[in-house]
């Protein structure tokens, strides 16, 4: 079963748009912590963010925000006032204290900005 | 400071032929890891190295798939008899420790098999 999942395959938005990339992950850990990469067409990936799972306060960061939520267990990443610039594959990264050295990556959904 | 880096960031092989990947993780970061991600794919987790432990090699696709980890630093990915369905982008990163800390990713090594 897949621990977890990026429904959104691709999502193309207009420059200036609000964007949400989803993510729902599945663990029976109670400790456990959520990352998001990015990677640009350039390929390299790049660390968003992490949130453990006794957090969920919503993290805002510039035009970037994340929504935790255990109750759906979710993830979401939204992206405001968008840009060229964010055009990239997103990843949503699971990791569990009980298998400590493992990432569990989603599958990626690739944002398309549209100038 | 320095990153990740791997080399080379373009390999093309004949089938058949042996390769070897290189990856310099960031000083300091005793965990190192290995994924492979197939065009439009998403990340296959291959290897994993924490310190001087036993690495983790329940991602190696086959006995083809090699790698070690010299001195705590380098590490070497090696592929021996390549085939066609090894063409992938080969990432490597590191990260303080085990687990949760996030992993710095390098540029990847992209292996075509001719």
């Amino acid at each position: 079963a897949q621990k977890v999942t990026q429904a959104q395959t691709e999502i193309s938005v207009v420059e200036k748009e609000d964007v949400t990339l989803d993510c729902v992950y599945e663990t029976r850990d109670t400790t456990y912590y959520l990352f998001w990469y990015k990677q640009p067409p350039s390929g390299e990936l790049v660390f968003l963010i992490r949130r453990n799972s006794f957090d969920e306060q919503n993290e805002i960061s510039g035009r970037y925000s994340w929504n935790f939520q255990k109750s759906t267990s979710s993830f979401n990443f939204t992206i405001t006032a968008s840009q060229v610039v964010d055009s990239a594959v997103y990843f949503c990264a699971l990791s569990e204290a009980s298998t400590g050295n493992q990432f569990y990556f989603g599958t990626g959904t690739s944002l398309t900005v549209i100038p | 400071g320095a990153g990740v880096s791997q080399s080379p960031s373009n390999k093309v092989t004949e089938k058949g032929k042996d390769v070897e990947l290189r990856c310099d993780p960031i000083s300091g970061h005793t965990a190192l890891y290995w994924y492979r991600q197939s065009l439009g794919q998403g990340l296959e987790f291959l290897i994993y190295f924490q310190g001087n432990s036993a690495p983790d090699k329940s991602g190696l696709p086959s006995d083809r798939f090699s790698a070690e980890r010299t001195g705590g630093s380098v590490s070497t990915l090696t592929i021996q008899r390549t085939q066609q369905e090894d063409s992938a982008v080969y990432l490597c990163a590191s990260s303080l420790e085990q687990g949760h800390s996030p992993l710095h990713f390098g540029n990847g090594t992209r292996l075509t098999v001719t």
